[in-house]
């Protein structure tokens, strides 16, 4: 089972759906939790931190499920610009900066 | 303008000619690590450096070595590069050991033939 698994995709949807992707992690010692965006042969850039009670920032909902051991990001309203590849980023613990990626989940937005 | 910077951008060169991706980054950052993006497997570690003089192996180091003599720049070297090694490169840091946001660098595909 890998470390980080994320549903490759690609998800396509129209302008203003709202689409949610999850990413699932192994070790359920991971502590630090992070959705980066990539767009197409760039660098990964982060678009935001997991944290435990969730968070959001505009159009954008990240959730944590420590139980089931799963990150969700939520996006609404969907817009054009947001087709990208979506990786999730897992940090095992607090003694490493190693961060394990989820080979991504494709976003399309179609008008 | 806060970044990090790979040198070259993209780079074709064949089996078993040294080469040396430069990375540098103006943040004044402790951690910097390298990563290789492969279709199908995503970004996988290959080095990293928690400060100068300080390197450990990642998860894909074979084939590869890195140097951290000042705290701006950690060079990629492969040796004797391998068609296998052909890939895409980043370069990363991050202020600190820890949960800190990493940096990318803009990246570097290496073709080996």
């Amino acid at each position: 089972r890998k470390e980080v698994e994320q549903d490759p995709g690609p998800f396509n949807v129209p302008e203003g759906a709202t689409v949610a992707f999850n990413c699932t992690y192994s070790n359920s010692a991971s502590q630090s939790f992070f959705w980066y965006r990539q767009d197409c042969r760039k660098e990964p850039k982060l678009l935001m931190s997991v944290y435990s009670s969730g968070n959001e920032d505009g159009r954008f909902t990240a959730q944590l499920n420590r139980a089931s051991q799963y990150i969700s990001l939520l996006i609404r309203d969907s817009k054009l610009s947001d087709s990208a590849t979506y990786l999730c980023a897992v940090r095992a613990s607090y003694n490493t900066d190693k961060l394990i990626f989820g080979t991504g989940t494709r976003l399309q937005v179609f008008p | 303008e806060a970044q990090v910077t790979q040198n070259p951008r993209y780079l074709i060169t064949v089996t078993g000619k040294k080469l040396t991706v430069t990375c540098s980054q103006n943040m004044n950052h402790e951690y910097m690590s390298w990563y290789r993006q492969d279709p199908g497997l995503g970004l996988r570690q290959i080095y990293y450096s928690m400060n100068v003089e300080v390197t450990d192996k990642g998860d894909v180091p074979e084939g590869y070595k890195v140097s951290r003599k000042e705290k701006r720049n950690f060079p990629l070297i492969l040796e004797s590069p391998s068609p296998n090694q052909t890939s895409l490169y980043f370069c990363a840091s991050s202020l600190e050991f820890g949960p800190s946001e990493q940096y990318f660098g803009p990246g570097t595909r290496l073709t080996v033939t």
